[in-house]
């Protein structure tokens, strides 16, 4: 199993639309949890940290459930302008080396559509 | 504030020529530093990380190495280069501290194009 996962999409939507996506992962000690944004042939954007209790950056809603270890990400309203790909980020903590290693997903491909 | 930069942008080099990726962090003392390499159509592979001057360990074997002869600065090479080794190279480092829960940042990115 790996050790993140993300359905690749692509999820195509009409503008004003909501829509969902889902990240697994497979290690229960995992810390901390984030959403990128990226855009064709550009590097990974921070869009948003998740919360164990959820959080909301307008119309952006994260939401963390650890007992099944997976992560969500809801756009409400979608807009032309969102159309990239989204990557889920899991953090696992310290190693040996006393580095964290962040391990992405390969991500989620949204096609926002007039 | 901290910002990362990396270069060059693009680059398209012939098999077995030797590559050098350079990255640099400013605004903040030891960083953790990444590089990370995504291939067409895959996710975000990472090659080395670093926790300090001359500190690299490696995640994947390969013909590609990694060095940090200074606090801030990060370099990725390879002596010969192979045609699998096209893709594009980030740079990453750390925001430390519970505050920022160890968010990553990462530079512009390096398109590499082995013909």
């Amino acid at each position: 199993r790996k050790e993140v996962e993300q359905d690749p999409g692509p999820f195509n939507v009409p503008e004003g639309a909501t829509v969902a996506f889902n990240c697994t992962y497979s290690n229960s000690a995992s810390q901390s949890f984030f959403w990128y944004r990226q855009d064709c042939r550009k590097e990974p954007k921070l869009l948003m940290s998740v919360y164990s209790s959820g959080n909301e950056d307008g119309r952006f809603t994260a939401q963390l459930n650890r007992a099944s270890q997976y992560i969500s990400l809801l756009i409400r309203d979608s807009k032309l302008s969102d159309s990239a790909t989204y990557l889920c980020v899991v953090n696992l903590g310290r190693r040996s080396g006393g580095s964290y290693i962040p391990t992405f997903g390969r991500g989620t491909s949204l096609i926002v559509h007039p | 504030s901290q910002t990362i930069h990396q270069w060059p942008a693009t680059l398209v080099q012939p098999v077995g020529s030797p590559l050098s990726l350079e990255c640099t962090v400013e605004g903040t003392s030891n960083p953790n530093l990444y590089w990370y390499r995504q291939a067409a159509g895959r996710g975000l592979q990472l090659l080395f990380y670093s926790v300090g001057i001359g500190q690299i360990s490696s995640e994947v074997p390969q013909n590609l190495s990694a060095s940090r002869p200074q606090d801030r600065q990060f370099i990725l090479s390879s002596k010969k280069l192979l045609l699998s080794d096209s893709g594009f190279y980030l740079c990453a480092w750390r925001r430390g501290g519970l505050q920022y829960r160890n968010t990553i940042y990462f530079g512009e990115g390096s398109w590499l194009t082995v013909v």
